[in-house]
């Protein structure tokens, strides 16, 4: 298994422009998570899904969109770019089983460093 | 509101020495987890807690769970530098609309 995976790795973005960032797993989780990390600092939740067709805001989700068609793919699109958006995303899934029992533990992809200037 | 807290913040450690790293959590929450961070790299799971009283150990890590007092504690014994990274607590809450929180990470620096 590629566990999750994440493209590009690097990218820099002038003010305005718009990407979408790239999330996909293989191990028919049914979560996904979308964070930011800033230099030095802890990760901060922006969508999460709980399976294909269902997302959710999480704590910053502003000048943020998602979609998740499937239930291996969660995109994250970037609307006009501004420099408060550079960052490292991370994508991280996990399995939820019936009942919201067990063990949650987020598997993360390695990340994409963003700049925007 | 779910918030996890995590301290010490920064830990500067001497090799071989012990210490302890505690994550504080304002929910009812009968799961715990802790990640490792390397420096520029991905979050890694290193233990997940499922109830009171759970330990679980890897080599010089121990983390441990008292759900009654919303408290965890990673304890590490005899530092080694590869021991140096960011530690991260989370905990997830199903009350209400699910929420997965970290805790604000503790940088651990073990100097030879």
């Amino acid at each position: 298994n590629a566990g999750v995976t994440q493209t590009p790795k690097f990218r820099i973005l002038k003010i305005g422009q718009s990407m979408t960032l790239q999330c996909a797993q293989d191990m028919n989780h049914n979560y996904m998570y979308w964070y930011r990390q800033d230099p030095g600092m802890g990760l901060k939740l922006i969508y999460y899904s709980v399976g294909a067709g269902i997302t959710d805001k999480g704590e910053v989700p502003n000048g943020y969109n998602v979609s998740r068609s499937t239930t291996e793919d969660f995109p994250l699109r970037l609307e006009l770019a501004a420099p408060s958006q550079t960052s490292v995303y991370f994508c991280a899934s996990s399995y939820m089983g019936a009942q919201l029992a067990g063990a949650h533990e987020q598997y993360f992809g390695p990340g994409t460093r963003l700049t925007v200037t | 509101e779910l918030k996890v807290e995590q301290n010490p913040l920064f830990l500067s450690m001497q090799e071989g020495k012990n210490y302890t790293i505690y994550c504080n959590y304002s929910t009812t929450s009968d799961r715990l987890y802790w990640y490792r961070q390397d420096p520029g790299k991905s979050l890694e799971s290193l233990f997940v807690l499922l109830s009171n009283g759970a330990v679980k150990q890897e080599g010089r890590l121990m983390a441990s769970l008292d759900t009654k007092a919303r408290l965890s504690t990673l304890h590490i014994t005899a530092a080694v530098h590869d021991l140096s990274a960011t530690y991260f607590c989370a905990v997830d809450s199903t009350s209400g609309t699910y929420k997965y929180i970290f805790g604000t990470g503790t940088r651990l620096k073990v100097l030879a």
